[in-house]
């Protein structure tokens, strides 16, 4: 099946600092990828869909200058958490919808758990 | 987007059969249902989609009415393995943006 990996798989970084989170789809080429934010005991809160090259589009409330989207190539897109602070901290994970999929189907990354200290 | 809408949280002891349902009253003509597992500190793994009457894979079955303003996951013989969340979307193509509803929290005993 279709494999997304994530890297890293956690991350701990000070206040003020900026994180990048790497999503990748192994094995099939995405045109369209989804970043998501997940609390705990919560759903998962999709904070963006980012199509290979061009400008992600982002969900009301999330803001685009603190949280860089790129995806620049058909198997790769980037989250960049910029000048993190602990509410930031959260269980980011992505997404990706398979250039010729047939199916209303996304294959999910493992995540990547943020602690902002 | 169709809204879902989906009991909280459910139990079960090993061995049974557990049906979660979902109701999407305002499904568009266009959109398919997927249901999604998640364990803890995971991301969600696919299980089953389906338009239309029944879908069967190894896993799980998927009953959707005529009407398709709700769909039902089936999930036979459930174990201890199956405490998780599931959720259903709905959705046009893997293209399209789908939102996560509250999801079902399962959880099987013993």
């Amino acid at each position: 099946g279709a494999v997304v990996s994530q890297h890293p798989s956690w991350v701990i970084c000070k206040s003020g600092t900026s994180v990048k989170i790497e999503c990748r789809s192994l094995d099939f080429q995405a045109t369209t990828m989804f970043w998501y934010r997940q609390f705990p005991k919560q759903s998962l809160m999709l904070m963006a869909t980012s199509n290979e090259g061009s400008k992600a589009t982002y969900e009301q409330g999330v803001e685009k200058d603190k949280f860089l989207i790129n995806h620049a190539s058909l198997t790769l897109s980037t989250l960049t958490v910029t000048s993190a602070h602990p509410e930031d901290s959260s269980f980011y994970i992505c997404s990706a919808a398979p250039a010729l999929g047939q199916l209303n189907e996304q294959f999910f990354g493992p995540g990547t758990r943020l602690t902002v200290l | 987007l169709a809204k879902t809408t989906q009991p909280i949280s459910m139990d079960s002891y090993e061995g049974q059969e557990v049906n979660i349902t979902c109701s999407h009253n305002n499904i568009a003509t266009n959109d398919y249902i997927t249901w999604y597992q998640q364990f803890p500190s995971q991301g969600p793994r696919f299980i089953i989609q389906g338009y239309k009457t029944k879908v069967t894979n190894e896993v799980a079955s998927l009953f959707i009415p005529a009407d398709r303003k709700s769909s039902t996951l089936s999930l036979p013989r459930v174990s201890l393995s199956d405490t998780a969340v599931y959720y259903c979307l709905v959705g046009a193509t893997g293209g399209f943006k789908t939102i996560f509803g509250a999801g079902t929290r399962l959880f099987v005993k013993a």
